[in-house]
């Protein structure tokens, strides 16, 4: 079956320009995580929504981050006015969300999109 | 705020050793514990979950242990091959469902 799906793989920005990255969660997951990841770091949360409602926003480095699922599947990062430190992989997972505790949930990654600000 | 550790950075092993990865938390509130492995230029394959209430899971030659009140987790891999070389992330999945990582264990198995 088809998994997390990115697009674009790679994005090269000039700084200033805005960015949209696109994510398609596996069909079916209710819960969808954005998660950036600097050269040589570990993932840092970004965002989660459970169906079209961002329930944490909390990682979002500045307001030029946002992030949407109008209708609870497909999602959209946002970056606004590109800086060189918004250089990074950025990660989207799902999951089923079985339950209401996480306990045995699995989060299932996407292949990222490498955006570059130059 | 929850901080994940882990020990070493890098490792670089001959072919056929068995070898352990270390992680380590700092807040034991957890529901699970998650073993990720990242190739380069490639996305997370999550390779074992451990729920709060257990102690070890197996899948083939990799076992993941988990003491939540010592808040650590380790990562043993048996009989290494040159395939298994990866970075191995743990992240620890906390308060609404995001999970805190660490840096990451770099392993190279030489053939």
């Amino acid at each position: 079956g088809a998994g997390v799906s990115q697009s674009p793989r790679y994005k090269v920005a000039k700084r200033g320009q805005d960015v949209a990255l696109r994510c398609d969660p596996i069909s079916g997951h209710v819960s969808l995580f954005w998660y950036q990841q600097a050269l040589g770091q570990g993932p840092e949360f970004l965002t989660y929504f459970q169906n079209e409602a961002q329930l944490d926003k909390s990682g979002l480095p500045s307001d030029r981050f946002f992030a949407e699922r109008p209708e609870g599947s497909v999602s959209t990062l946002k970056i606004q006015r590109t800086q060189q430190e918004d250089s990074a992989v950025y990660l989207c997972a799902s999951s089923l969300a079985l339950g209401l505790a996480p306990v045995r949930e699995t989060q299932y990654f996407g292949p990222g999109t490498r955006l570059l600000v130059l | 705020k929850q901080e994940v550790t882990q020990i070493p950075a890098a490792l670089s092993v001959p072919e056929g050793e068995n070898l352990v990865l270390n992680c380590s938390f700092t807040d034991s509130a957890i529901y699970n514990l998650q073993w990720f492995r990242q190739d380069p230029g490639k996305g997370l394959t999550s390779l074992l979950l451990i729920q709060s209430s257990q102690r070890e899971q197996t899948s083939g030659r990799l076992n993941a242990s988990l003491d939540k009140s010592s808040g650590r987790s380790t990562l043993y891999i048996a009989a290494s091959q040159p395939g298994d070389s990866a970075t191995y992330l743990c992240a620890v999945c906390g308060d609404n469902r995001k999970l805190i990582w660490g840096l990451g264990t770099s392993l190279a198995v030489n053939p």
